[in-house]
């Protein structure tokens, strides 16, 4: 099973909702990442999780919260957004955290489209 | 930021002609990647080129890399429509902590 799943496919929300994104995989990879994509943009790394311990924060603002329960699962809560958060929510995997192994490879889920009115 | 950018920004050719594109950085890396992205879907990893290579195949896929221009290219020959996507590269500095992706090239491939 080589594959990253997320859900949901997309995600509308309001200021004040309070809602999560979800990331799941099953290869035994050992670091688990959150990108953000804008449209026509590359991908922006947010959050890295090595051995389900997170050890880069890009500066993100603190109405994104990252959480690894498992090694296999990655959420991403969220609350109080703005619409300038509206984006692409993509979670990947690599076999190693970086600076390891195969670290460099890293395999995405489909990723969630959110729109925040 | 990134440091990536790449050119053309945008491509548009006839099924079976190759398509080129071109990326540039600005530090010193370990290792440089390309990767597919088809429109609104995650990024698939097509190849990797380590910093101590200058030419990796793949299938249809070539990859050259000039550490001492910093920059590589990704040639796709016997172009297909279903290669229509954006194609980004990816640099891993030598710190090791991060990828770094380029501006991405939008490729079209018209039947």
């Amino acid at each position: 099973d080589t594959e990253v799943t997320q859900t949901p496919k997309h995600l509308v929300m309001g200021m004040t909702n309070k809602k999560s994104l979800k990331c799941e995989q099953h290869m035994g990879h050992r670091a688990m990442y959150w990108y953000k994509q804008k449209a026509k943009k590359p991908p922006e790394l947010m959050f890295v999780y090595s051995y389900e311990k997170l050890s880069i924060n890009e500066s993100v603002p603190s109405r994104f919260s990252p959480e690894c329960p498992n090694s296999s699962l990655l959420n991403l809560h969220l609350h109080a957004l703005q619409p300038e958060d509206s984006a692409l929510y993509l979670c990947a995997s690599s076999q190693e955290p970086p600076g390891g192994l195969n670290w460099e490879t890293q395999y995405f889920g489909p990723g969630t489209r959110l729109l925040v009115l | 930021s990134q440091q990536g950018e790449e050119d053309p920004q945008a491509l548009s050719i006839q099924e079976g002609e190759n398509a080129t594109m071109n990326c540039s950085y600005k530090t010193s890396i370990n290792n440089l990647q390309w990767y597919r992205q088809n429109s609104g879907r995650g990024l698939v990893h097509l190849i990797l080129i380590r910093s101590n290579e200058r030419e990796k195949h793949s299938g249809r896929l070539r990859v050259t890399l000039d550490t001492s221009k910093k920059s590589s290219s990704l040639l796709i020959t016997a172009s297909r429509a279903a290669d229509t996507a954006s194609y980004f590269c990816a640099t891993e500095e030598t710190s090791g902590s991060r990828l770094t992706f380029g501006e991405g090239t939008q490729l079209t491939v018209n039947p």
